[in-house]
C-alpha cells in the first residue's frame, strides 16, 4: 500500500479537462506545501510536471495546474490530448523522517 | 541536456548485495542531490534515498540498515548498495536528480534515468 492515495485509473475525452486527487496526512499533504506530480508514458522516464504544489517547471504545459486543499492535492488537465494518456504520479515532502513519498499512481486513459 | 543512465545486474540472488550505479551525462554532479528510486511490479514510487555531490547521504529508515550509497564525481556517477536482499526488493530501479529552482532545492526530482528491473531470485 502507498503513503499517498490515488484513483487507480480515470478516463476523458480529447477537450476535456478531468483531475486527479491524491490523499495524504497532516504528516505530509496536509503540513508542507511541497507537492510534486509526475508523468510517465510506458517504457520512458517519469518526467515532472508540477512541484510545489502549483509549480510548472520550464516546457511543461499550461493545461497541467496543481492544488491543495486540506489533505489533499489535485492535478488538472485541461483540454486533454491523446498524448495525455499515461500514468500519473504525486509525491510530498513527509518530514525530516520520511523525507519523500508518493502515491501508487493512477492510470488516464483518453478516449 | 542532463541525462542519466542505471547499470547494473538484472538478476540478484537472495542474501547477496545488489549494485548499481547511475551515470550522468550532459552536467555536473555538482550542488545537486542524487536519489534512487525503486517501483515494485505493481506497487507505488518508493525513495530509497540520496547523496549529495560532497558525499554526504541520506536514506530512508525502513531501508537504512542495509543501503549505502557512494559518488564518484570524476566519473559523473553515483552508486547503491543495497545488501541482503529478498524477493521484496525486486523491482525496477530508477536513478534521479532532486530540482534546484532559483537556488533553492525543492522536493521533487526533475530530471531521471530510464530504469533497470532488477528481480531477486535464485
Amino acid at each position: 500500500q502507498s503513503a499517498l492515495t490515488q484513483p487507480a485509473s480515470v478516463s476523458g475525452s480529447p477537450g476535456q479537462s478531468i483531475t486527479i486527487s491524491c490523499t495524504g496526512t497532516t504528516s505530509d499533504v496536509g503540513t508542507y506545501d511541497y507537492v510534486s506530480w509526475y508523468q510517465r508514458h510506458p517504457g520512458m522516464a517519469p518526467k515532472l510536471i508540477i512541484y510545489d504544489v502549483t509549480e510548472r517547471p520550464s516546457g511543461v504545459s499550461n493545461r497541467f495546474s496543481g492544488s491543495k486543499s486540506g489533505n489533499a492535492a489535485s492535478l488538472t488537465i485541461s483540454g486533454l490530448q491523446a498524448e495525455d494518456e499515461a500514468d500519473y504520479y504525486c509525491s510530498s515532502y513527509a518530514g525530516s523522517t520520511s523525507f519523500v513519498i508518493f502515491g501508487g499512481g493512477t492510470k488516464l486513459t483518453v478516449l | 541536456q542532463v541525462q542519466l543512465q542505471e547499470s547494473g545486474p538484472g538478476l540478484v540472488k537472495p542474501s547477496e548485495t545488489l549494485s548499481l550505479t547511475c551515470t550522468i551525462s550532459g552536467g555536473s554532479m555538482r550542488n545537486h542531490y542524487w536519489s534512487w528510486i525503486r517501483q515494485a511490479p505493481g506497487k507505488g514510487l518508493e525513495w530509497i534515498g540520496y547523496i549529495y555531490h560532497s558525499g554526504s547521504t541520506r536514506y530512508d529508515p525502513s531501508l537504512k540498515s542495509r543501503v549505502s550509497m557512494s559518488v564518484d564525481t570524476a566519473r559523473n556517477q553515483f552508486s547503491l548498495k543495497l545488501s541482503s536482499v529478498t524477493a521484496a526488493d525486486t523491482a525496477a530501479y530508477y536513478c534521479a536528480r532532486q530540482l534546484v529552482a532559483a537556488d533553492v532545492v525543492v522536493f521533487a526530482f526533475d530530471m531521471w534515468g530510464q530504469g533497470t528491473m532488477v528481480t531477486v531470485s535464485s
